[in-house]
């Protein structure tokens, strides 16, 4: 079974379209995390969820709306994409503390979303 | 600001050694991590180091110096298999991780 998984592993679209990308986890994990890669490979945080409430939200465009509709999903729903959309987009997971800190930070990745915006 | 940095590129050879620095600057810190990646993969998961010195772990090894900023990774009998990008990851104050943009570690036989 896999840990961490995300669908669609590709997505091709057009500009201006509207798309989404699941992620589930079945690690029991509480917090869930979205990261964007870009071609020079630096992992960016775009948000985190931590038993359904969002505690990271890092400036990323509204455009950008994530759905948790329990501990175990994270979706990340994309309006009117744009061609710096371009990216992959990694889902991952990490077992946290009671109060919100990790215990060694170890996050678990799913295999990536590879966007491309044309 | 807040900076990892790492060497872009490193090539080495089959059977050797190979040390991959990172230097951070960060507002706090709560231990460095290293992750694996390769070409198209996700990133897995190396090391944590939150105290000073050295963690072995296999032919891998981690070490940090928190007085300096400076952690190293430590890849010994190397492989094929061990061509891969290697990320430095630091947790901040707020238990945020900030992400170098990784060393893409070549090996040749």
């Amino acid at each position: 079974d896999t840990a961490v998984s995300q669908t669609p592993k590709y997505l091709v679209t057009q500009m201006g379209n509207d798309k989404s990308i699941k992620c589930e986890q079945n690690l029991g994990h509480d917090t869930m995390y979205w990261y964007k890669q870009d071609s020079k490979k630096f992992l960016k945080i775009m948000f985190s969820y931590n038993n359904k409430e969002l505690i990271i939200n890092e400036t990323v465009p509204n455009r950008f709306s994530p759905k948790s509709p329990d501990k175990a999903h994270l979706n990340l729903h994309i309006n009117s994409l744009e061609l710096g959309d371009s990216a992959v987009y990694f889902c991952a997971s990490s077992q946290e503390t009671t109060s919100g800190i990790p215990n060694t930070g170890e996050l678990f990745f799913g295999e990536g979303s590879r966007l491309t915006v044309l | 600001g807040q900076n990892i940095d790492q060497p872009t590129e490193m090539t080495a050879t089959e059977g050797a050694i190979v040390q991959i620095n990172c230097t951070y600057q960060t507002s706090g810190f709560n231990g460095l991590f290293w992750y694996q990646q390769h070409a198209g993969e996700a990133p897995t998961f190396l090391s944590y180091n939150v105290l000073d010195g050295l963690e072995e772990k296999g032919r891998f090894s981690s070490f940090l110096s928190r007085s300096k900023g400076y952690s190293y990774l430590l890849l010994k009998e190397l492989q094929m298999k061990d061509s891969a990008s290697y990320l430095c990851a630091v947790m901040d104050s707020n238990y945020q991780l900030i992400w170098g943009a990784g060393t893409k570690l070549i090996i040749k036989p």
